[in-house]
This record gives C-alpha cells, structure tokens and sequence, in this order.
C-alpha cells in the first residue's frame, strides 16, 4: 500500500541554523508532493511542493529535494527562527488528488 | 474571503448524538477534501468532493459518517451516534483552481470532543 513515513519525530536546533527534516515514500510511483507546517491549533499551511520530473525546488528560505532512487524527500530551512517552530509534514499526493500524511517532525527552535 | 473556513471551531457532544461540521472552501475551487488528525498524529483522508460529485469515499471510517456538496461550494460532514473514538480534529481542504490545480489549502479545522 501507499505509505508516507518521517525519520524522526523531533528536532531540535539553534536560531540561526539551518534545519533538515527527511521524509521517505513508499509509492515509486508518486508524482508529487508537498510540505506543510502546521503550528498548535491550526491547520496546515502549505510550504512549498515538488513535482516528481524535480529533483530541487527553492522557496524562501526553505528548499525541498526529491530523491527519486531512494524515495526520500526533504525539507531544508536556512536560518531557522523561533518562528519555524511547528510540526511539520510531508504528503504525498495519491488517487484523485488526495494527501497521504507521514506522522509529522515537530521542529523545536531554540534562541 | 481568502482561506478555506470552518464551523464550529469547537464541538462538545455526548456520546450517541449526531454532529455536523462544516466547510467553507476558497472561492472557485473545485476539489473539497476532508481528513482527521487525531492527537499527535498525521492527518487521515475521509472523503473528497469534485464539483458536487463524491468519487472517493474510502477513508470514512463506518457508515455513521457521511457528506455532502452542494452548489459546488459547502460541504457538510454528518457524523451519526457518535462515538468517542470520534473525537479529532476534522480539517477540510481545497484545490483546483488557479494556476496549481494540485495545492491543497487547509482550514483551521474542528476540534470534536465526544463524552
């Protein structure tokens, strides 16, 4: 079946230093994919997504990679801030456009 | 307005009383998706709407649950008889329009606290 999983359940970092959070898939056949933040009490907000014919995608501040071998993505965040604190996850898209979740990273910035 | 909104924010029921939750999607969407978190966890697809039209409910986890669309807009989730292993927050998203017809854009779900 169609699994999404995260490496680790926490992360914790300075201010200032750059954070990665990995992600693995279990569905070669995946064609995209998405990162969200989802702070406590909120819903997800969407960071920046990736398509499978993509193997590096940059926003601000954050930049995803797609691994298609070892069917691994990650999120990288430059310059953490306070702000950054959340979980995060990773999704992939499945039949008819709907989201298979990993368990999520909760990402701990510490100043 | 400019995000995908929801109603009520928080529900407190007994245990065998029927619910409904609410979304309001993004103006022209045309995808509406439900899912559940419960605590600590990731987020569970339910059921997902294109147009009025249901084509995939396999997430809904027992015939207690149900939905609708109407107008291409709203969407309701009913759960019946609830129960406490209902309790989770129960988020909506929507997608389809614009320029990136894959994004998904979350509310801010309901918290549903069964007793």
């Amino acid at each position: 079946g169609e699994s999404v999983g995260l490496h680790l359940p926490t992360l914790s970092v300075q201010e200032g230093d750059n954070s990665i959070i990995n992600c693995a898939y279990s569905n070669s056949a995946s064609d995209y994919f998405i990162w969200y933040k989802q702070e406590s009490g909120k819903g997800p907000q969407f960071i920046i997504d990736i398509r499978s014919n993509m193997d590096k995608r940059q926003g601000q501040r954050v930049t995803v990679l797609l691994n298609k071998t070892v069917k691994h993505l990650s999120l990288q965040i430059a310059a953490t801030q306070p702000g950054d604190s959340a979980v995060y996850f990773c999704a992939e898209e499945g039949q008819g456009g709907k989201l298979i979740f990993g368990q999520g990273t909760e990402l701990s910035v510490k100043p | 307005g400019a995000g995908v909104s929801q109603s009520p924010s928080n529900k407190v029921t007994e245990k065998g009383k029927d619910v409904e939750l609410r979304c309001d999607p993004i103006s022209g969407h045309t995808a509406l998706y439900w899912y559940r978190q419960s605590l600590g966890q990731g987020l569970e697809f339910l059921i997902y709407f294109q147009g009025n039209s249901a084509p995939d409910k396999s997430g809904l986890p027992s015939d207690r649950f149900s939905a609708e669309r109407t107008g291409g807009s709203v969407s309701t989730l009913t759960i019946q008889r609830t129960q406490q292993e209902d309790s989770a927050v129960y988020l909506c998203a929507s997608g389809g329009g614009g320029d990136n017809t894959d994004t998904q854009y979350f509310g801010p779900g309901t918290r549903l606290t069964v007793l």
